[in-house]
């Protein structure tokens, strides 16, 4: 089936550590997104690519970094100079292109927690 | 200033009833898109239905529907005969031309069926 994967599901980070947040897709979609999700709250925007090798800054890009090497893949760091990372990250793609009625499709989700 | 504002936390509704859950959006773009996903406690985002600004009718999805009022800039999703797979958090989004693939979410309605 295609789809969008993350893993893991569960992730514990120690103070001072960085840790990668999987996100692949099946969909052959151009774009991919990252979103972080606290709790009561809606999402905001970490980073997105709407191409390989290419990849903008959302609106709450400190402390994250991401990759876009393959089509399929856009994993997410999160650094150490991330304070707060504790949350729930969700991972979306879409077609690509920018047309308004172009729809995301999201991911299971990774909810991050600090040691 | 808020871009998308979802002013009911929370809601209530008797199941086989219909709701509306409110949203209303600030933009000074002509072309632009509005999303409603659903978010049950697992987490995962799940598209529902789009609206766009030159769309001359309403959309419709099955049990959902969107009450577009562009002079008031208002978007609300009406579910109708509700059903206890319905509760969830439900949140609205709009993309703008402007700002290419970004999508900007509301808080969202957390919303409850009582059976």
């Amino acid at each position: 089936d295609g789809g969008i994967t993350q893993s893991p599901k569960y992730l514990f980070r120690k103070e001072g550590q960085n840790v990668t947040l999987s996100c692949e897709q099946n969909l052959n979609h151009d774009a991919m997104y990252w979103y972080r999700q606290d709790p009561g709250q809606g999402l905001r925007l970490i980073y997105y690519s709407q191409i390989v090798n290419d990849f903008q800054k959302g609106d709450i890009a400190e402390g994250y970094s991401v990759s876009r090497e393959k089509k399929e893949s856009f994993p997410l760091t999160v650094t150490s100079a991330q304070k707060n990372p504790t949350a729930f990250y969700l991972c979306a793609s879409s077609p690509g292109g920018g047309i308004t009625r172009e729809t995301q499709y999201f991911g299971p989700g990774t909810r991050l927690l600090v040691l | 200033a808020q871009k998308i504002t979802q002013t009911q936390p929370g809601m209530f509704v008797q199941e086989k009833e219909a709701v509306t859950l409110d949203c209303t959006y600030d933009t000074s773009d002509q072309s632009y898109g509005l999303f409603w996903y659903k978010q049950p406690s697992s987490g995962e985002m799940i598209f529902l239905i789009y609206q766009g600004s030159y769309d001359e009718q309403n959309a419709t999805e099955g049990r959902y529907s969107l009450n577009f009022q562009k002079a008031r800039k208002s978007a609300n999703l009406v579910i109708s005969a509700s059903q206890l797979g319905d509760s969830a958090m439900y949140f609205c989004a709009m993309r703008e031309r402007e700002y290419g693939n970004k999508l900007v979410f509301g808080a969202g309605t957390i919303l409850r069926v009582k059976s």
